[in-house]
Formats: structure tokens, C-alpha cells, sequence
């Protein structure tokens, strides 16, 4: 079975800094899809960013990026320029396709605390 | 645009007691729907999906059950609520047309007193 694994249960970063929170996985699966979810205390799950496995290229979005090593099984996110705003629970996730539908694996989640 | 709908957002209910909670989703059709519990400090568990009106696919056995009466209406029920069922729930959608990340509703808090 799949499995997500984020080991740091808590991060902190000073604002306008660079911080990387890392995830790694567990699939004999070779076609899939990761994603990074970000929680704020408002606890809406909000979408970060998307990688696909078949892609080499990392994945981009503004601030956020990613460095996807698939044959380590490894999928970090990069926050550039941290801002106030970044403080949240950021969530890895594992897409699987299985019982005639796609199923998400999400990690235990780290807490990001930006300061100011 | 899509959007998803929860509620009630927070619920406190004796143990014992039913529960219904409701998920909507507008601006798709035939999606696929989720249900998630989220512990306090703690990662998403799958509860229930769905991939059509009537079709509930159980992840784990718990007090808990799910129905799909529309196909974008999703319920999460329980005719005695227990201690351990307090939580923050989720419902997620998905596009059955080849889009690949799930999106959140704002969630449901509930507490069994």
C-alpha cells in the first residue's frame, strides 16, 4: 500500500526567507500524481501545487516549487520570499488510482510558522 | 466556476444522538465525492467516496455512513453519535473528467459532548 511520509511535524522561517518542507513516498506504482495542500487556521484545504510523476520538469507556481527526485521518492516544497500569510499546515498527498477510482494519501502534515 | 458547500460549519452534539451532514458541489456534474475526518493535529482520513448517485464505498467500519441522493449532494450520517466521532470533516470533489487534484469545502467542526 502507498504510504506518505512528512517527518518534520513542525518548521519555522523567517519572513522573506527560503524554507523547504519535505515529503517522501512509498508506491511500486509508476504513473501517478503529488500534491502539496496548504491549511491555514481557517482550515480550508487550499491547493498549492501539482506534480506529475511522468514529468521530469519540477513543478512551479509563483513562490512555491518543488523538487521531485522519483526514483528517491522524495517531493519537497519550496517556499521562496515567506510571507505572514504562509503560515499554515502544509500537507504532501499521493494520488492512486484503485477500486475503479482515484483515492489521495495524505501525509501527517507540518506546521509552518512564518516570523515576522 | 465550481464551488463546494458544507454544513452546518460547527456542530455540538450529545453522544448518542444522530447526525447528518451536507455537501454540495455546483458548477460540475458527475464528480467525484470525498468525505474526510481530521483529527485535531493530524492528517486526513479517507471515510467514504463516491463515483455516482446511490454508489458508497466504505474505507474504513465506524459509526458512521454515507449516501449520495444527487449527483452533487453528498451526506454523512450517524444514528448514535460517539465521543471518538468528534472532528473537523471534510467533503472534497473531484472532476470525473480527467483533472487530477481534489478541492476542499470549508469544513464541518464537530464536538460530541
Amino acid at each position: 500500500a502507498q504510504t506518505v511520509t512528512q517527518s518534520q511535524p513542525e518548521m519555522s522561517v523567517q519572513e522573506a526567507e527560503t524554507v523547504t518542507l519535505s515529503c517522501t513516498y512509498d508506491t511500486s506504482e509508476s504513473d501517478y500524481y503529488l500534491f502539496w495542500y496548504k491549511q491555514p487556521p481557517s482550515r480550508q484545504m487550499i491547493l498549492v501545487i501539482r506534480q506529475e510523476a511522468y514529468k521530469q520538469q519540477n513543478a512551479t507556481e509563483n513562490r512555491f516549487s518543488v523538487n521531485f527526485q522519483k526514483a528517491a521518492k522524495s517531493f519537497s516544497l519550496k517556499i521562496s520570499d515567506s510571507q505572514l500569510g504562509d503560515a499554515a499546515m502544509y500537507f504532501c498527498a499521493y494520488r492512486t488510482y484503485t477500486s475503479g477510482t482515484y483515492k489521495y494519501i495524505f501525509g501527517t502534515g507540518t506546521r509552518l510558522k512564518v516570523l515576522a | 466556476s465550481q464551488t463546494i458547500h458544507q454544513w452546518p460549519a460547527t456542530l455540538v452534539q450529545p453522544v448518542g444522538s444522530p447526525l447528518s451532514l451536507e455537501c454540495t458541489v455546483e458548477g460540475t456534474s458527475n464528480p467525484n465525492l470525498y468525505w474526510y475526518r481530521q483529527a485535531a493535529g493530524r492528517g486526513l482520513q479517507l471515510l467514504f467516496y463516491s463515483v455516482g448517485i446511490g454508489q458508497i464505498s466504505s474505507e474504513v467500519p465506524q459509526n458512521l455512513s454515507a449516501s449520495r441522493p444527487q449527483d452533487r449532494q453528498f451526506i454523512l450520517s450517524s444514528k448514535k453519535l460517539l465521543l471518538s466521532d468528534s472532528g473537523f470533516y471534510l467533503c472534497a470533489w473531484r472532476s470525473g473528467q480527467g483533472y487530477h487534484e481534489q478541492y476542499f469545502g470549508p469544513g464541518t467542526r464537530l464536538t460530541v459532548t
